[in-house]
């Protein structure tokens, strides 16, 4: 069964700050890689979804890579911003989504 | 873009009594549809797959008598908490698969908190 583990749980830093979370799961064979982002008691909102064929995404100040191979995606946040904070949760594709614990970021100002 | 409405977003409820949680998509027609739960501080976890005209498919650990899932309509799934207790205290959420795209496109409902007393 596929696993999807997030690190680190939670992270905490200044204004201004780039930063990297990060997403792996256990069995490659998926269709896509999604990251979400949740505020405290609401749905999720969709960040950027990678097709198992591509190695990146870029969406404004948000980059998330693939590695496929090595079962690894990264989330690059530049420039980070009190808005930014939130929880961050992955989720892979295969017959259903699968989803990570997640990364709770706090953005000091 | 396609959007999820998820009712209500938040409800109070005596243990023992029934809570029915709606899941409509609101600008497309969706012949499969998910339930979610989250615990605090947790990932969600697939609950079941709600198939429009068929009985759902419900994830291993999940029961069936408990949470009653109904898909009448290719823009609405319920899912009914029979005799909730304290325990089913949780944030639910809704997906749904446009019809006919691909399994691993899906747009998620904004969620409903429970709390059972």
């Amino acid at each position: 069964k596929q696993e999807v583990t997030q690190i680190p749980a939670a992270l905490s830093v200044p204004e201004g700050e780039n930063l990297v979370l990060n997403c792996s799961f256990t069995d490659s064979a998926i269709y896509n890689l999604q990251w979400f982002r949740q505020d405290p008691g609401k749905g999720l909102t969709s960040l950027l979804l990678i097709q198992s064929s591509q190695r990146e995404q870029t969406s404004g100040r948000l980059n998330a890579s693939l590695d496929k191979s090595s079962g690894r995606s990264t989330l690059y946040i530049a420039a980070s911003q009190p808005g930014d904070s939130a929880t961050y949760l992955c989720a892979v594709t295969g017959n259903q989504f699968y989803f990570g614990t997640g990364t709770s970021l706090t953005v000091i100002p | 873009g396609a959007v999820v409405s998820q009712h209500p977003s938040w409800v109070i409820c005596k243990s023992g009594t029934s809570v029915k949680i709606e899941c409509r998509s609101l600008d497309f027609q969706a012949t499969t549809m998910f339930w979610y739960r989250q615990f605090p501080k947790q990932s969600l976890m697939l609950m079941a797959t709600s198939n429009e005209g068929s009985k759902a498919t419900y994830e291993q650990g999940v029961e069936k008598d408990k949470f009653l899932i109904n898909h009448a309509s290719l823009t609405l799934s319920t899912l009914t908490v029979t005799s909730a207790h304290p325990e089913d205290s949780s944030f639910y959420i809704c997906s749904a698969r446009p019809q006919g795209w691909a399994k691993n496109i899906q747009y998620f409902g904004a969620g409903t908190r429970l709390s059972v007393l």
